[in-house]
């Protein structure tokens, strides 16, 4: 029963560090979202990407982010030269083409600490 | 900008008693999820609801979609130890597509 897996769960990066952060969806599921989560707050959409393609970046901010999900493998989320205001819990969701109603089904998460 | 406001945003209470926590909006949504978050974890995805006055029930929670689409409770019949963690409430529009969430209603059920 493999649910939406992430990894790592904690990463501890520097200031001006990369930090990659890889997220494999529920078997069957063809859609990934990435929301982060600060303390105290709700869950902010960030990106939403289908195989090979990114549908919706809105959430994304412009400079220093990207995001990927390839045709093999995870999806991934990218934060170039870190910094502190980066530290936050980041969630991936997945969902399926048949899904009527929008359900999305979360991982883990990863806590990103940016010292 | 859709907004989703959650209330109360904490709530603390003695295992038996019952509850209702709140998901506001001004906007329309096509679906709404519940979800509950435990520390350390991602959410966990409850109900969803699609149709205006909806209710749904999952054992001793109870779920209801305002008729207008715009809002939503859950309500906790004898609340457990079990319960405590965040109750997120999240809309959607159309089948895909992001979910706008609220902040949560923190709940602590003590024994």
């Amino acid at each position: 029963n493999a649910g939406v897996m992430q990894n790592p769960r904690h990463l501890v990066r520097r200031r001006g560090q990369e930090a990659r952060l890889r997220c494999s969806p529920m078997k069957g599921h063809s859609h990934v979202y990435w929301y982060r989560q600060l303390p105290e707050e709700g869950l902010k959409f960030m990106v939403y990407l289908q195989k090979e393609n990114i549908i919706d970046e809105s959430g994304m901010p412009k400079e220093r982010f990207s995001a990927e999900f390839p045709k093999e493998g995870p999806s991934i989320l990218r934060i170039q030269q870190v910094v502190r205001g980066d530290s936050a819990a980041y969630f991936c969701a997945s969902s399926t083409l048949a899904s009527r109603y929008n359900e999305q089904f979360f991982g883990p998460g990863t806590r990103l600490t940016v010292l | 900008t859709q907004l989703l406001e959650q209330s109360p945003q904490f709530l603390s209470i003695q295992e038996g008693e019952n509850l209702t926590v709140y998901c506001n909006s001004s906007s329309v949504f096509s679906s709404l999820q519940w979800y509950r978050q435990e520390p350390g974890e991602g959410p966990v995805l409850l109900v969803t609801v699609v149709t205006g006055g909806e209710v749904k029930k999952l054992k001793r929670l109870t779920f209801q979609f305002g008729d207008a689409r715009k809002d939503s409770s859950l309500h906790i019949t004898a609340a457990q130890p079990g319960d405590t963690g965040l109750y997120l409430c999240a809309g959607g529009e159309g089948s895909q597509g992001n979910l706008i969430f609220g902040k949560g209603t923190k709940l602590s059920v003590k024994p």
